[in-house]
């Protein structure tokens, strides 16, 4: 949506490495997620915040690692310990007492090369 | 969080009305019901919205039976700009609990 941006929309990493994907928002939503979505699959959560420097693990945490210390900020790091990352990643925010009402990115396809 | 089950996928014709089903019988009392649609390689958007009975409004309507047990979102006339995958959700307030999403609705709308 255009109030969540999400950096690169392609980017492509050797194996081995690390990579961030970027997800800025100026919706003024208290949370943030992170999704996981292979090709033909649903949508598996990976990290989430509710609130500035604090968040939780989801379901597929293994491999990932996040930050939160800016309100409109939810950087997602792919770590050389994901040994599967070839993916799309979807970020989401939302707002408290909205009724499970989530709003998401364009998304970011990552390639291992 | 409640667990959804919805069909894997369903096939339409333009014009036709589509109904989707989705199971949740384990919903909580602070549970909202809400059903997005997602495009090939586009985040989801929202659709609809509800708690319990009928709500409707510009593209779809939703049906939720007094137990709440299931939800059913009716697509009136589609066309093949409906073909998508339609994802059911479950839970209460975001700002305490993660979002999970089942694996969804696969809709085929032919010509």
């Amino acid at each position: 949506d255009g109030g969540i941006t999400q950096s690169p929309k392609y980017l492509f990493r050797k194996e081995g490495q690390n990579v961030t994907l970027s997800c800025e928002q100026n919706l003024n939503h208290d949370a943030m997620y992170w999704y996981r979505q292979d090709p033909g699959q649903g949508l598996r959560l990976i990290y989430y915040s509710q609130i500035v420097n604090d968040f939780q693990k989801g379901d597929i945490a293994e491999g990932y690692s996040v930050s939160r210390e800016k309100k409109e900020s939810f950087p997602l790091t792919v770590t050389s310990a994901q040994k599967n990352p070839t993916a799309f990643y979807l970020c989401a925010t939302a707002q408290t007492a909205s009724g499970n009402t989530i709003y998401f990115g364009e998304g970011s396809w990552l390639t291992v090369v | 969080l409640a667990k959804t089950t919805q069909p894997i996928s369903m096939d339409s014709y333009e014009g036709q009305e589509v109904n989707i089903t989705c199971s949740h019988n384990n919903i909580a009392t602070n549970d909202y019901i809400t059903w997005y649609q997602q495009f090939p390689s586009q985040g989801p958007r929202f659709i609809i919205q509800g708690y319990k009975t009928k709500v409707t409004n510009e593209v779809a309507s939703l049906f939720i039976p007094a137990d709440r047990k299931s939800s059913t979102l009716s697509l009136p006339r589609v066309s093949l700009s409906d073909t998508a995958v339609y994802y059911c959700l479950v839970g209460p307030d975001t700002g305490r609990r993660a979002l999970t999403f089942g694996s969804g609705t696969r809709l085929q709308v032919q010509p």
